[in-house]
């Protein structure tokens, strides 16, 4: 059982570039998060989905977009990258129940733009 | 907005001890309360989620107590030993999100 898989691991971009960090699980989650976590913070809420087709803003959307086609991928795109977005990103995942179900991470992207 | 804070930041044991990682929150209005821990390098791990319905929750060694009317929840470490090194982070829930504390620092000293 993969759980969530993120890819890449790691990445250095180049000011202005773009670039397009996947998120994947296989547990047939209906709600994904994506998070940033600079050094020595909590994680920051970028974007989250309740399921494919839905999206909306969290804490720190700026200079991201999301999509949900999919129930197993949701990926998140940078568009003209800035020293401001060097950080580790880690999706997140979990399931819609009746209580609430913990979240399960990947193990993150970690970005440098330079 | 919720504010997460999590007191110490960091903290130095000698193995065997036991320890108690505190959380405070501002908005007591929570569906739940997870605690996470991460390692050098690593994604987060979910240890404990606590209900709103619920005081605590126990797994193992671990502990953690939720008082939602105080704003606060406690994670308690029993016999702490270096495999426990790691942050770890407290984050209190909505119906949909999570708001995550910076975390504390745990060094368990052989």
């Amino acid at each position: 059982n993969a759980g969530v898989t993120q890819t890449p691991k790691f990445r250095i971009l180049k000011i202005g570039q773009s670039m397009t960090l996947q998120c994947t699980q296989d547990m047939n989650h209906n709600y994904m998060y994506w998070y940033r976590q600079d050094p020595g913070m909590g994680l920051k809420l970028i974007y989250y989905s309740v399921g494919a087709g839905i999206t909306d803003k969290g804490e720190v959307p700026n200079g991201y977009n999301v999509s949900r086609s999919t129930t197993e991928d949701f990926p998140l795109r940078l568009e003209l990258a800035a020293p401001s977005q060097t950080s580790v990103y880690f999706c997140a995942s979990r399931s819609h129940q009746e209580t609430y179900q913990p979240q399960h991470f990947g193990d993150g992207t970690r970005l440098s733009i330079l | 907005k919720q504010e997460v804070t999590q007191i110490p930041a960091a903290l130095s044991v000698p193995e065997g001890e036991n320890l108690v990682l505190n959380c405070s929150f501002t908005d007591s209005a929570i569906y739940n309360l997870q605690w996470f821990r991460q390692d050098p390098g690593k994604g987060l791990t979910s240890l404990l989620l606590i209900q709103s319905s619920q005081r605590e929750q126990t797994s193992g060694r671990l502990n953690a107590s939720l008082d939602k009317s105080s704003g606060r929840s406690t994670l308690y470490i029993a016999a702490s030993q270096p495999g426990d090194s790691a942050t770890y982070l407290c984050a209190p829930g909505g119906s949909e999100k999570l708001v995550f504390g910076k975390g504390t620092k745990l060094t368990v000293n052989p």
